[in-house]
């Protein structure tokens, strides 16, 4: 069985800052991967970033970046140089591999101010 | 490459009346899921099919849900009868590799 948390209901930063959205999971799988999606409002949702736990570098995807402390079970998201396209709801999620689906988080707001 | 795609994008029913979904996933991918998003949370998992085979249905409210897949592409996930807690945004999503797409979602509005 796998949890995840998302303590952060909702953010707001100016544009141009970087922020960092918080997430802490629970998994009994020895393998499993970590997933950010972004959920624009009334739009699809898409994947932001992956990592697999085996790997200790971070993941990196432009503007996007993961902090992965695997001992604390804790996977945050760092978004540099926000932009006002960047608001939307983000969810982290987590997966025990291959296809067994997704447990996702409750998400947070995060709202870029002009 | 067209994503994944759902109908219809919005549907407002009486409660006690029956409803379906449907979904076309991107070509080739084998696994199709269903989820369910109710307002201010994450999705949660109601279906996953292996091409026609549900694997993974645990979470699907049998009494009155039902999904099926014929000859493993569209798929297409049914209510009957709709309960005023069955409002939520219906996900479908398939995936290649693990990465999971995601079709814009139904919303369902029992009133």
């Amino acid at each position: 069985a796998q949890t995840v948390t998302q303590s952060q209901p909702e953010m707001s930063v100016q544009e141009a800052e970087t922020v960092t959205l918080s997430c802490t999971y629970d998994t009994s799988e020895s393998n499993y991967y970590l997933f950010w999606y972004k959920q624009p409002p009334s739009r699809q949702m898409i994947l932001v970033i992956r990592q697999e736990a085996y790997k200790q570098q971070n993941a990196t995807e432009n503007r996007f970046s993961v902090n992965f402390q695997k001992a604390a079970k804790s996977f945050s998201l760092k978004i540099s140089d926000s932009q006002l396209g960047d608001t939307a709801m983000y969810f982290c999620a987590s997966s025990g591999g291959g296809a067994d689906g997704l447990t996702f988080g409750k998400g947070t707001h995060l709202i870029i101010q002009p | 490459e067209a994503g994944v795609v759902q109908s219809p994008r919005y549907k407002i029913i009486e409660k006690k009346q029956p409803v379906a979904f449907w979904c076309n996933p991107i070509s080739g991918h084998n696994t199709l899921y269903w989820y369910r998003q109710n307002l201010g949370q994450g999705p949660e998992l109601l279906i996953r099919y292996e091409n026609e085979e549900a694997v993974d249905d645990s979470q699907l409210p049998k009494d009155r849900f039902s999904a099926e897949r014929l000859k493993g592409v569209d798929s297409t996930l049914k209510i009957q009868p709709a309960e005023l807690g069955d409002s939520a945004v219906y996900l479908c999503a398939s995936s290649f590799y693990g990465e999971l797409f995601f079709g814009e979602g139904s919303r369902l509005t029992v009133l």
